[in-house]
């Protein structure tokens, strides 16, 4: 199976702060790696397919890159709606395993 | 719009059994395979099956293989997730979920996803 870290786990930050999460996988993938964005009780809520395409209605803020076993997500100013859990995943082969997920909490 | 609508969730008895379902509209269902991932309380996101397009085909992950059949039913619009040998271990929430949509190539991403279905194993 294909394992995928996420770095940080935890971070604390502002409104209007940049972040950037990074997804690692533990061979290459191509750019077969999705982010979501999830929040207690929703549905996942697809931010970024194919390592850079921004899902339609999802907010330009959001940004993805990356290729081969290193990828990240990035929100250039963050908003409060944005306090929520992010998870990568990879969909190169089975099982699509998720990263263990990085809780973006208010500084 | 494009809708996933899970069912079937509840209390059940470690060595149980219980069915999901997962209604969907607004797509042509019987184009695309459809999958199934789990959140157990605390935890993260875990994938659990998956079915292809015409049913033909499964996947299942370890931790439910060999317990848990996948099914579909493309002129009801329904997949369904057939849970045996249930452990507490298999409490979660279940979501049914399928490929994004996207003009031309592969899509690697999930979209939409269902609420979800909570499955409490416990005595």
């Amino acid at each position: 199976d294909i394992q995928l870290t996420q770095s940080p786990s935890f971070l604390s930050a502002s409104v209007g702060d940049r972040v950037t999460i990074t997804c690692r996988a533990s061979q290459g993938i191509s750019s077969s790696l999705a982010w979501y964005q999830h929040k207690p009780g929703k549905a996942p809520k697809l931010l970024i397919y194919t390592a850079s395409t921004l899902q339609s209605g999802v907010p330009s803020r959001f940004s993805g890159s990356g290729s081969g076993t290193e990828f990240t997500l990035t929100i250039s100013s963050l908003q409060p709606e944005d306090f929520a859990t992010y998870y990568c995943q990879q969909l190169n082969s089975y099982p699509f395993t998720f990263g263990p997920g990085t809780k973006v909490d208010i500084k | 719009e494009v809708q996933l609508v899970e069912s079937g969730g509840g209390l059940v008895q470690p060595g149980g059994s219980l069915r999901l379902s997962c209604s969907a509209s607004g797509f042509t269902f019987s184009s695309y395979a459809m999958h199934w991932v789990r959140q157990a309380p605390g935890k993260g996101l875990e994938y659990v099956s998956v079915i292809n397009s015409n049913g033909g085909s499964t996947y299942y992950s370890d931790s439910v293989k060999g317990r848990f059949t996948i099914s579909r039913d493309n002129s009801k619009n329904t997949v369904y997730l057939q849970m045996s040998s249930l452990r507490a271990e298999d409490t979660a929430v279940y979501h049914c979920t399928k490929r994004v949509y996207c003009s031309g190539g592969s899509c690697y991403g999930f979209d939409p996803w269902g609420q979800g279905t909570l499955v409490t194993v416990s005595s």
